[in-house]
């Protein structure tokens, strides 16, 4: 099946800083969400982004489909944005009946 | 508001005995997912319905594990025989537009 790898698994930030995070993927996808999966465990939906960029407020999105990568931008973190944020994605072979294949995801904190 | 409830939201229940979980969207979407997600991993997919038929559950994790959703509408999951091994959290989600949007879950603990 499709592999997910996300990086860092885990990042430390400060109020107000920006960061980065990764999503590798093994093979083409017709779909790839980003979530924020918050302490009570809630998957809450960021971005749609299967390839191009998109930007939500402080949030921004960009997959390069041809390089099997997606990236997601946080500026300015507050500690509301701290949690675990996934990506996942669905194969083009499978139409839907592969679901969803999610990475480890990155566990952000961001302190005050 | 993803558009999906799921019931009960906590479960605790002793080894050897059986759990139902219900998952209903607000509006009857075509597609509806079961996924399961333990400490530190993400989701994993476990079975997929298109209306009342179950397309894909090949991935439920043992003959044990069974998802039905009868009238197209509401979906449920029942573990049988439960071990210490079942306790995670089971998310269901339903595909509208192009994503999926998901439950709140509801999280198992086998003692």
């Amino acid at each position: 099946g499709i592999q997910v790898e996300q990086s860092p698994p885990d990042l430390i930030l400060q109020e107000g800083a920006n960061s980065t995070l990764r999503c590798n993927f093994s093979d083409s996808v017709n779909n790839l969400q980003w979530f924020h999966q918050n302490p009570w465990g809630q998957l809450i939906n960021l971005f749609y982004i299967p390839s191009g960029t998109k930007q939500n407020g402080r949030l921004s999105a960009t997959t390069v489909a041809t390089e099997r990568y997606s990236l997601l931008y946080i500026s300015s973190s507050q500690t509301t944005d701290s949690g675990v944020y996934f990506c996942a994605v669905e194969p083009s072979w499978g139409g839907g009946a592969d679901g969803l294949t999610f990475g480890k995801g990155t566990h952000l904190i961001i302190q005050p | 508001d993803t558009g999906v409830s799921q019931d009960p939201r906590h479960k605790i229940t002793k080894r050897g005995q059986n759990v139902t979980f219900r998952c209903d969207p607000i509006s009857e979407h075509n597609r509806l997912y079961w996924y399961r997600q333990t400490l530190g991993q993400g989701p994993e997919f476990l079975t997929y319905f298109q209306n009342e038929a179950q397309l894909e559950k090949s991935r439920l994790l043992s003959d044990r594990f069974s998802a039905e959703r009868p009238k197209g509408s509401f979906s449920t999951l029942e573990i049988q025989r439960t071990e210490q091994g079942d306790s995670a959290m089971y998310l269901c989600a339903t595909h509208r537009g192009y994503e999926q949007y998901f439950g709140p879950g509801t999280r198992l603990t086998v003692t």
